[in-house]
């Protein structure tokens, strides 16, 4: 069964702390994986990644594939307030362009 | 089912049809939701549901989109007189109840791919 599991599901830092969420995934006929910041509405997209080892960077945000170990991390230095939301972590397939979502990891940024 | 599911998976139509996209939510999830992905475009909001009325349907791109959702659970989005760029993923995606411990975490369908020729 095809999946995509995000951990941890819930986090609370300190403002200038620096987290590392996690996402791993079983889903057959891989083609990217792809990161959203959701606050309220949509969520935002952040990065895909669609090859092994390439680190892809934004700002105090990075993230990274490794399709070895079939997961990715994403960075945040220096976490803000403004960092507080769910983390969404989504796999596309090859085959029918599925979107495959982990349930998030919610951050929450104290002052 | 135990997640959100979505049909068609894919669907091609012609410019000019129109076309109806299915939502199922969780079971017990009062919060539906809308999206659409672009090619190259970061996830669009459509519509939200909360029970069966649509207190915010900002994101619908056009009068040729409707939605409803009956019974407070399936939902259907309309899209009529087809046109190219209507071509997308479309996801739905369902949140609980606030009160529930598991608010505000929405959970996504596999989406059904729009393509529009």
């Amino acid at each position: 069964e095809d999946k995509v599991v995000q951990s941890p599901l819930s986090l609370v830092v300190h403002e200038g702390d620096t987290v590392t969420l996690n996402c791993s995934y079983e889903v057959t006929n891989f083609r990217s994986l792809l990161w959203y910041k959701q606050e309220k509405k949509a969520p935002t997209f952040l990065f895909m990644l669609t090859s092994s080892g390439i680190e892809k960077k934004s700002g105090r945000l990075s993230s990274i594939l490794d399709k070895k170990e079939l997961s990715s991390i994403l960075n945040i230095t220096a976490t803000q307030t403004g960092d507080s939301a769910i983390y969404l972590c989504a796999v596309v397939r090859n085959t029918g362009n599925q979107f495959y979502f982990g349930t998030g990891t919610s951050l929450t940024v104290i002052p | 089912g135990a997640g959100v599911s979505q049909s068609p998976s894919n669907k091609v139509t012609e410019k000019g049809k129109d076309v109806e996209l299915r939502c199922d939510p969780i079971s017990g999830h009062t919060a539906l939701y809308w999206y659409r992905q672009s090619l190259g475009q970061g996830l669009e909001f459509l519509i939200y549901f909360q029970g069966n009325s649509a207190p915010d349907k900002s994101g619908l791109p056009s009068d040729r989109f409707s939605a409803e959702r009956t019974g407070g659970s399936v939902s259907t989005l309309t899209i009529q007189r087809t046109q190219q760029e209507d071509s997308a993923v479309y996801l739905c995606a369902s949140s609980s109840p606030w009160g529930s411990g598991q608010q505000g975490t929405q959970y996504f369908g596999p989406g059904t791919r729009l393509l529009v020729l």
